[in-house]
């Protein structure tokens, strides 16, 4: 079975410019959750979605968004690019089907965004 | 606030010993997860706890969950070169997929 897909797997970008990138979960999950690795700040909380509903956002400006389509795939934007965006954003795939044994959560291999 | 501590945070050790990673976290929560990270890879979920005194095992590896006490080990048994990695453990307070992260553990086995 397929795992989490993120794509592109790197990008570069240059301050001021906006970015999206795109998450397809596992097939059947319906919780998409969104974090951000950086070595100063480790590895932070986004946004969640379920059911294309967002349902939490961790402590995060404005510019950084999301959202989630009918066939469960996920996208994020980042506007306004700074050089602090610059991190590996990984998305993470659950049943979540409020059975505890289903919550595990997949990661995909990862976003890595470089801002110039 | 949630907070969850590892430690230690850089462990080096040769093989064939045993060693354990301590993860405390500040406020009851429902579920804790134990992944691995290679050097540039993502993160591989190695075990989920839902309750108190669960244990899991996988290997080399074993997990327990104290939740009274807060407390989640990692325990490496007879390490290999294999399990270099960093592991990090999280905390899902509320079920609801919002995961609080520990800084990790770089765990650098050598042969």
């Amino acid at each position: 079975k397929a795992g989490v897909t993120q794509t592109p797997r790197y990008l570069i970008k240059t301050r001021g410019q906006q970015v999206t990138l795109s998450c397809s979960p596992i097939s059947g999950h319906r919780s998409v959750s969104w974090y951000q690795q950086t070595p100063g700040q480790g590895l932070q909380f986004l946004f969640e979605y379920f059911s294309e509903t967002q349902r939490n956002k961790g402590n995060f400006p404005g510019r950084f968004s999301g959202r989630q389509f009918s066939n469960s795939r996920s996208e994020m934007n980042v506007s306004t690019l700074e050089l602090g965006d610059s991190a590996l954003y990984l998305c993470a795939s659950s049943l979540a089907i409020g059975i505890d044994r289903d919550a595990e959560a997949f990661f995909g291999q990862g976003t890595r965004l470089t801002v110039v | 606030e949630l907070k969850v501590e590892q430690n230690p945070l850089f462990l080096s050790m040769q093989e064939g010993k045993n060693y354990t990673i301590y993860c405390n976290y500040s406020t009851t929560s429902d579920r804790l997860y134990w992944y691995r990270q290679d050097p540039g890879k993502s993160l591989e979920s190695l075990f989920v706890l839902l309750s108190n005194g669960a244990v899991k095992q996988e290997g080399r590896l074993m997990a327990s969950l104290d939740t009274k006490a807060r407390l989640s080990t990692l325990h490496i048994t007879a390490a290999v070169h294999d399990l270099s990695a960093t592991y990090f453990c999280a905390v899902d307070r509320d079920s609801n997929y919002q995961l609080i992260w520990g800084a990790g553990t770089k765990l650098i086995i050598k042969p």
